[in-house]
């Protein structure tokens, strides 16, 4: 079955370490995307990939980082910059270039950080 | 102002009713996007769309580009519905798509 996995769904860390969260698609997608919720709040677009090796940033990159080495993955570390990174996290993927997309999420990973 | 606007922000409701949900948008867009978040946090595609109708089993979700505004509802609502439905816009990016999302609206139904 084709989808989106993130690992883990819950993730705890103490203030001042970073964290990587993972993000893996087998649609074979082009595009992948970051996005933060928060309570409240509509989803917000942290980073973006249209291709491997190539990433843009979104509405609040600050204290994010991203790395787009393989097709299927795009892992996202969350840095000791980031102010308030105490969020669910969610990942998405869609077919780039067909105007407009449909785009797939993953199940998300609630990050929590002390 | 937030580019998407959904309303109500929570809704209760009993089981069979019919239930309607509203998003209003203030940019052109290319596409609109129904989705669904259930307690757990996965998010659901139910429908995108960039005019008229679409339905699929109890749900239609409806769009009216010159109002820049879109409905979805729910026919004989069960307690399986309750979630979070969101509403996003899909403005251009960079030659790429990008999502502006609403708040969401909580449904719950009651049985």
């Amino acid at each position: 079955d084709g989808g989106i996995t993130q690992s883990p769904k819950y993730l705890f860390r103490k203030e001042g370490q970073n964290v990587t969260l993972s993000c893996e698609q087998n649609l074979n997608h082009d595009a992948m995307y970051w996005y933060r919720q928060d309570p409240g709040q509509g989803l917000r677009l942290i980073y973006y990939s249209q291709i491997v090796n190539d990433f843009q940033k979104g509405d609040i990159a600050e204290g994010y980082s991203v790395s787009r080495e393989k097709k299927e993955s795009f892992p996202l570390t969350v840095t000791s910059a980031q102010k308030n990174p105490t969020a669910f996290y969610l990942c998405a993927s869609s077919i780039f270039g067909t105007g407009y997309n449909e785009q797939y999420f993953g199940p998300g990973t609630r990050l929590t950080v002390t | 102002k937030n580019e998407v606007e959904q309303s109500p922000q929570n809704l209760t409701a009993q089981e069979g009713e019919f239930i309607t949900i509203n998003c209003s948008y203030s940019v052109g867009i290319s596409a609109l996007h129904w989705l669904q978040q259930h307690p757990g946090g996965g998010i659901v595609s139910l429908f995108m769309l960039s005019s008229g109708k679409k339905k699929h089993g109890r749900l239609i979700a409806t769009i009216n580009i010159q109002e820049k505004h879109s409905s979805l509802h729910i026919t004989a609502s069960h307690p399986r519905d309750s979630a979070v439905y969101i509403c996003a816009v899909n403005l251009s990016l960079g030659g790429s798509e990008k999502l502006v999302f609403g708040k969401g609206m909580k449904l719950t139904v009651n049985p």
